[in-house]
């Protein structure tokens, strides 16, 4: 039973670079999050989905898409990549959007823009 | 929106000292949630708090949410180094909306 599984761990990228962040879940649950962790700060809100086939936006969405493939797994694509963008991604899911279920997180992605 | 306000922003504790944390809503809240992040970690979920008043306690740990369903405390006693990290509290309102994160406080402890 993994959780939250994101991929990759690590990565670098120069400007304007292109990457698609991975993000499964095996818990079943409805909902998913990316969220972005600046050093010393706290999460900010990227985009979710609260269920299968639906996206909305969250506190930070500008430069980032997201993908609902399916129930279990939601994908984050930077299409050119910024050095503003460097930071510490997570992804998360829950049992539903309502402020009430508690999040599950994976392990992160540590990015690098140069 | 909701705003949830986290402090202190950081602590420096000596091993053995006791320590507490602050969250305050602008709104009323359906529950509080609190997390712990370890440096280098993720976010791992340790409590939910729903009811007014409510207090719960996980070892040396002990959480409370307000009567007024507007704040939460955490609060340790005698921390030790295992303790160190973010801790986040997440509110939920009443309207079904999303969780709000505070912006979390890092305790840091001396050994």
């Amino acid at each position: 039973n993994a959780g939250v599984t994101q991929t990759p761990k690590f990565q670098v990228l120069k400007t304007g670079q292109s990457m698609t962040l991975q993000c499964a879940q095996d818990m079943n649950h409805n909902s998913m999050y990316w969220y972005r962790q600046d050093p010393g700060m706290g999460l900010r809100l990227i985009y979710y989905s609260a269920s299968e086939g639906t996206t909305d936006k969250g506190e930070v969405p500008n430069g980032y898409n997201v993908s609902r493939l399916n129930k279990r797994e939601f994908s984050l694509r930077l299409e050119s990549a910024a050095p503003s963008q460097t930071s510490v991604y997570f992804c998360a899911s829950s049992a539903w959007a309502d402020g009430n279920s508690p999040l599950h997180f994976g392990n992160g992605t540590r990015l690098t823009v140069t | 929106g909701q705003q949830v306000m986290q402090i202190p922003q950081y602590q420096h504790v000596q091993e053995g000292e006791d320590f507490t944390t602050y969250c305050n809503s602008s709104t009323t809240l359906s529950n509080i949630q609190w997390y712990k992040q370890r440096p280098g970690g993720h976010p791992v979920f340790l409590i939910q708090l729903v009811k007014s008043g409510e207090v719960k306690k996980q070892k040396r740990l002990t959480f409370q949410f307000g009567e007024a369903k507007k704040n939460s405390s955490l609060h340790i006693t005698a921390t030790q180094t295992t303790d160190v990290g973010t801790y986040f509290c997440a509110g939920g309102g009443n309207a079904g909306n999303m969780l709000t994160f505070g912006g979390g406080t890092r305790l840091m402890v001396k050994p």
